[in-house]
């Protein structure tokens, strides 16, 4: 079975550009998460999705994040502008969700893109 | 107040140690308690998967949780130098949503 598969990998941009994170998760998974992890600290969640609706967004700072799932499958997440403290990994997550199993909900974690502001 | 402490380490032993990873919370309504194990450069991987109180073992990993205090654990027995990572804890009240602990750096030393 593939993993979480994300790109790019790394990423270097100047403060105020944007920039675009890309995931594809587990086949027929149907929740989808991003993560924020600043280096030294745990993931925190930014924006949940289940198939192509939004369950929880109460921690992306909307004025700048902004994520899509479109068709419940793959899933963008964007920063416009960028910040020195957007620097992190930024990690996308995805769960099976169906089955009434505890193991259907155990989330699985991609590589991470790796982001730098200068 | 975090929700969620967790010793941030680094934490160093020799291989054949037994080691103790902890993480206190302050949100009673937390109900699934995981650990999850992060090598540098990679994602998360679940490692163990606790409900409530009790103790739960997979090979040399134990977990326990301790809801009275508001206290988990996770031990490790026979370190490997294989087992260097990061340690995260998790804590979740329902609909999947993860509050993770800072993480704790461990290495076994050969």
């Amino acid at each position: 079975e593939a993993g979480v598969a994300q790109s790019p990998r790394y990423k270097i941009i100047e403060k105020r550009q944007s920039v675009a994170f890309w995931c594809n998760p587990i086949s027929g998974h149907a929740t989808l998460y991003w993560y924020q992890q600043i280096l030294g600290q745990g993931p925190k969640l930014l924006i949940q999705f289940q198939n192509n609706g939004v369950v929880d967004d109460s921690q992306l700072p909307k004025d700048r994040f902004s994520a899509e799932r479109l068709k419940g499958v793959d899933s963008t997440l964007k920063i416009q502008p960028a910040k020195l403290e957007d620097s992190a990994v930024y990690l996308c997550a995805s769960s099976l969700d169906w089955g009434g199993q505890v193991t259907s909900y155990e989330q699985y974690f991609g590589p991470g893109t790796r982001l730098t502001v200068t | 107040q975090k929700e969620v402490e967790q010793d941030p380490g680094p934490l160093s032993v020799p291989e054949g140690a037994i080691v103790s990873l902890n993480c206190t919370y302050s949100n009673s309504a937390f109900q699934y308690f995981m650990w999850y194990r992060q090598y540098s450069r990679k994602g998360p991987e679940l490692l163990m998967y606790t409900y409530s109180s009790g103790n739960k073992e997979d090979g040399r990993f134990t977990a326990q949780v301790d809801k009275s205090s508001k206290y988990i654990s996770l031990f490790i027995r026979d370190s490997q130098p294989s087992d260097s990572a990061t340690y995260l804890c998790a804590m979740e009240e329902g609909a999947q949503k993860l509050v993770f602990g800072q993480g704790t750096r461990l290495t076994i030393n050969p």
